[in-house]
């Protein structure tokens, strides 16, 4: 089983609809949760973090984290036609003392205005 | 203005033509990584560092080299680059990986004839 599973779209969605991207891992040793946006031709930029289950809300949009059940989602609301990007979901394996970061391969959202 | 800068960004070169990309960061930042970002695999790490002349593999370090010799700078060495090392690089900076927010450079496309 992969460590990390994410939706792999593409999602087309129309202007103001509400958005769910969901990851699904494995590995209890995954602590920090987060989820990166990624324009075209540019480096990630991280969108939200969190470590605990439950919801974290910033402006439009809401992390969801179930660590009983392995998965983490992200929701837009009234989505606009600048959130169209790839979205990635991340998280970080303390396993062994070390820091890595592992990511979902990314699903790409385009908002039609 | 705080950023990760990464040169070259684009590239071409020859199979066995030894090539550094270059990473530097403003922020005093001790972690760093390098990823690379396939389509259909995603980003995956190649290597991290947690400070000065520490450094450990991420997921993919086969055929790659690293080195933390001062703080700002995490260069990325291909000793004898291959086709299969095509693609397309992303350094990264941030405090620590727990939760802290990861810089993304504006990334560096390599094609290896």
């Amino acid at each position: 089983q992969k460590e990390v599973e994410q939706d792999p779209g593409p999602l087309s969605v129309p202007e103001g609809a509400i958005v769910s991207l969901n990851c699904t891992y494995s590995n209890s040793a995954f602590q920090y949760f987060m989820w990166y946006r990624q324009y075209s031709r540019k480096g990630p930029e991280l969108l939200m973090y969190t470590y605990s289950s439950g919801n974290k809300e910033d402006g439009r949009f809401t992390a969801q984290v179930d660590k009983s059940s392995k998965y983490i989602s992200l929701f837009i609301r009234d989505s606009q036609p600048s959130d169209s990007a790839t979205y990635l979901c991340a998280w970080t394996d303390t396993q062994g003392g070390s820091e890595k970061l592992v990511f979902g391969k990314g699903t790409k959202l385009t908002v039609n205005p | 203005e705080a950023q990760v800068t990464q040169n070259p960004r684009y590239l071409i070169t020859v199979t066995g033509k030894k090539l550094t990309v270059t990473c530097s960061q403003n922020m005093n930042h001790e972690y760093m990584s390098w990823y690379r970002q396939d389509p259909g695999l995603g980003l995956r790490q190649i290597y991290y560092s947690m400070n000065v002349e520490v450094t450990d593999k991420g997921d993919v370090p086969e055929g790659y080299k690293v080195s933390r010799k001062e703080k700002r700078n995490f260069p990325l060495i291909l000793e004898s680059p291959s086709p299969n090392q095509t693609s397309l690089y992303f350094c990264a900076s941030s405090f620590s990986t727990s939760g802290s927010k990861q810089y993304f450079g504006p990334g560096t496309r390599l094609t290896v004839l």
